[in-house]
């Protein structure tokens, strides 16, 4: 059964500082997403990362792709406050190409 | 980009009541549908996958008489929670995909009191 965890959780940040998401998932995928989520909202598409080794930056936000280690990386620079969300990375698998999503970062960037 | 719109936004049933919520891709065909489920603070879970023209799969531990699945239509799926309990009660999201990007509605909050 296909697992996909992240780590942490919950993260209160300061505005201006820096911190990475970890996303780890338990087989083998070529296709990782990421995602934002708004209290009360459904989601945002931030990536898609399709190979090893992709890269992709929007904004203060960064997302990378170790598809041997089975690890993805979303790397926050200098939040803001508008930042505050909760993230969730999801992996495709199987024939019918279903998402399944990691366990949510609750993000809190304070002033 | 792709729209996929759902439909109510929101829902309070008496237990005991159904309840349809659709899903509908604005301006692509979807032969292939996807209905998640989301508690609060937690994240979203797969309950089944429309296919367009046959029956829906479900994933393990969904009750397939409790929650109906309809695809009948490339644009059009639906999802009706029958005899609705307050332990229904939830975020239901259902979601599109369109090449290499998965689209999703807005959201159900069903309440059901």
């Amino acid at each position: 059964e296909l697992k996909v965890e992240q780590n942490p959780l919950f993260l209160s940040m300061q505005e201006g500082k820096n911190y990475t998401i970890y996303c780890n998932y338990s087989t083998t995928s070529d296709r990782l997403y990421w995602y934002r989520q708004d209290p009360g909202k459904s989601l945002e598409s931030l990536f898609v990362l399709l190979s090893n080794g992709a890269v992709k930056q929007e904004g203060r936000l960064m997302a990378s792709l170790d598809t041997k280690a089975r690890l993805s990386t979303l790397h926050i620079t200098a939040a803001v406050h508008d930042l505050s969300a909760t993230y969730f990375c999801a992996v495709i698998t199987g024939t019918a190409s279903k998402l399944t999503f990691g366990t949510g970062t609750r993000l809190q960037v304070t002033l | 980009g792709a729209v996929v719109s759902q439909h109510p936004s929101w829902v309070i049933c008496k237990s005991g009541t159904s309840v349809k919520i659709e899903c509908r891709s604005l301006d692509f065909q979807a032969t292939t549908m996807f209905w998640y489920r989301q508690f609060p603070k937690q994240s979203l879970m797969l309950m089944a996958t429309s296919n367009e023209g046959s029956k829906a799969t479900y994933e393990q531990g969904v009750e397939k008489d409790k929650f109906l699945i309809n695809h009948a239509s490339l644009t059009l799926s639906t999802l009706t929670v029958t005899s609705a309990h307050p332990e229904d009660s939830s975020f239901y999201i259902c979601s599109a995909r369109m090449g290499m990007a998965a689209f999703f509605g807005q959201g159900t909050r069903l309440t059901v009191v």
